[in-house]
């Protein structure tokens, strides 16, 4: 059964430091999400990814965030510059699409990346 | 907009008795929801959904919910808890966004005892 894939699984990193989450959606998926989870708190939306640019962002996505696919497959979240308050499990999400008996809304979500910033 | 309230953050029942965990929206439209889980150290698995079809929806595991619009509810259930059934529980509702992200619910833990 096809799934998303996520690296690392988990990082520790320095504060200030640069980070790069990568993620590998479903192959015929056409939409692409980066959620986060700070510990004991609600899965956040951090942004969506469509024809290779945003189509929404969250607040909490502010200019230390970036997505890129780079090639074909991968997906990929950089954290700039990273703060304290960037430590969660970040999850990459993806699914379909629009149109007709595509898009049902069901997302298909990889295991997570934990971030912890020093 | 929309929004999800999980009424329980714990819920904490006896192996083979059944399980309930409550969720309320709040929509302007008829939403989209969703009951996902997340087991201790892996990613989020749909667990069921209901798209407007259906009200009582059967989903993986045993588990079924039933979208009840007079009660802005949609409680996930189970007839009999197993072990394995031990997980945190998100209700979540597709936001009206062209892309329809999803917005969570705070999350239930069920804990499962022997």
């Amino acid at each position: 059964e096809p799934e998303v894939t996520q690296t690392p699984s988990h990082q520790v990193t320095q504060m200030g430091q640069e980070v790069i989450l990568r993620c590998v959606p479903i192959s015929n998926h056409l939409y692409f999400y980066w959620y986060r989870q700070i510990l004991g708190q609600k899965v956040e939306f951090l942004v969506s990814f469509y024809n290779n640019e945003i189509s929404e962002k969250s607040e909490i996505f502010d200019d230390q965030f970036s997505v890129e696919r780079p090639d074909g497959s991968n997906f990929t979240l950089k954290i700039r510059s990273t703060k304290l308050e960037d430590s969660a499990m970040y999850f990459c999400a993806s699914t379909r699409g629009r149109g007709a008996g595509l898009n049902t809304g069901e997302l298909f979500f990889g295991e997570g990346s934990r971030l912890t910033v020093l | 907009a929309q929004s999800v309230t999980q009424l329980d953050s714990h819920v904490s029942v006896s192996e083979g008795t059944p399980v309930l965990l409550r969720c309320n929206y709040s929509s302007s439209y008829s939403p989209s929801l969703f009951w996902y889980v997340q087991h201790p150290n892996k990613g989020l698995q749909l667990l069921l959904k209901y798209t407007s079809a259906a009200t009582l929806v059967k989903g993986i595991n045993g588990f079924e919910a039933e979208f009840k619009k007079s009660e802005t509810s949609f409680h996930l259930t189970k007839p009999s808890a197993h072990m394995s059934d031990a997980a945190e529980y998100f209700c979540v509702v597709r936001s009206g966004g062209s892309q329809g992200n999803l917005i969570f619910g705070k999350g239930t833990k069920l804990s499962v005892k022997p």
